[in-house]
């Protein structure tokens, strides 16, 4: 079954500390990912693409398909960096796109 | 361009009744796809159509249908409702069939008392 886990609810840091919002998928295949991010009172959106290989905000993301992980990293978490962040990937076919639960980061001052 | 745009915001409705969602794309985006968000839970996925045809269908019972309009808007159509419907649904448009980047809507919030 394609599924994505985010095993973190909430992850609290202090700003400039480095930040790691942990996702796992299980899919068959090489899979396409994705992390969308949604600020207070805005709407979801998309933050970065894996096949883009992009810096997005000073995120970064790294597929690692041995340990079927795409942990996204900020080595400097900036108070405007709190949300919710969820993992998402997208299904054989491209027309479905699965989210994990999503992960709550705030960054306290 | 107001990015995709979702009618109503927020609607209360009893158990057993039906209700209809609408959503309109981004202007040139021919795909939809529709999410529903439960408090505490990531966007399931429900439908997605692309040029009028449905091209994915979510683990949901037959009480939700959508379709799609010439102009691209889409609406999302539950019957029978039940308490366990209550959630934000969203709506998401992107330019092609294959969903490399969606927009998402504001949603819709359904309370079914």
């Amino acid at each position: 079954a394609q599924r994505v886990t985010q095993p973190e609810k909430l992850l609290s840091v202090f700003k400039g500390a480095p930040v790691e919002l942990k996702c796992n998928y299980s899919y068959s295949g090489s899979p396409e990912l994705f992390w969308y991010v949604q600020y207070s009172r805005q709407r979801l959106q998309l933050l970065l693409r894996h096949i883009s290989r992009e810096s997005i905000k000073g995120f970064t993301a790294d597929l690692n398909k041995g340990e079927t992980s795409f942990h996204l990293k900020k080595p400097f978490a900036q108070e405007e960096d709190s949300a919710m962040y969820y993992c998402a990937l997208l299904n054989t076919g491209g027309f479905k796109t699965i989210f994990g639960a999503g992960t709550r980061l705030f960054v306290k001052a | 361009d107001a990015g995709v745009t979702q009618s109503p915001t927020h609607l209360i409705k009893t158990r057993g009744q039906q209700v209809t969602l609408r959503c309109s794309p981004i202007s040139g985006h021919k795909s939809v796809s529709w999410y529903q968000q439960v408090l505490g839970q990531g966007p399931q996925f429900i439908f997605q159509y692309y040029e009028k045809e449905e091209r994915g269908r979510g683990n949901f019972p037959d009480r939700f249908s959508a379709r799609q309009f010439p102009n691209y808007s889409s609406e999302l159509n539950v019957n029978a409702l039940l308490l366990g419907d209550s959630a934000l649904y969203l709506c998401a448009s992107s330019a092609d069939s294959t969903i490399w980047e969606q927009y998402f809507g504001p949603g819709t919030r359904l309370t079914v008392t």
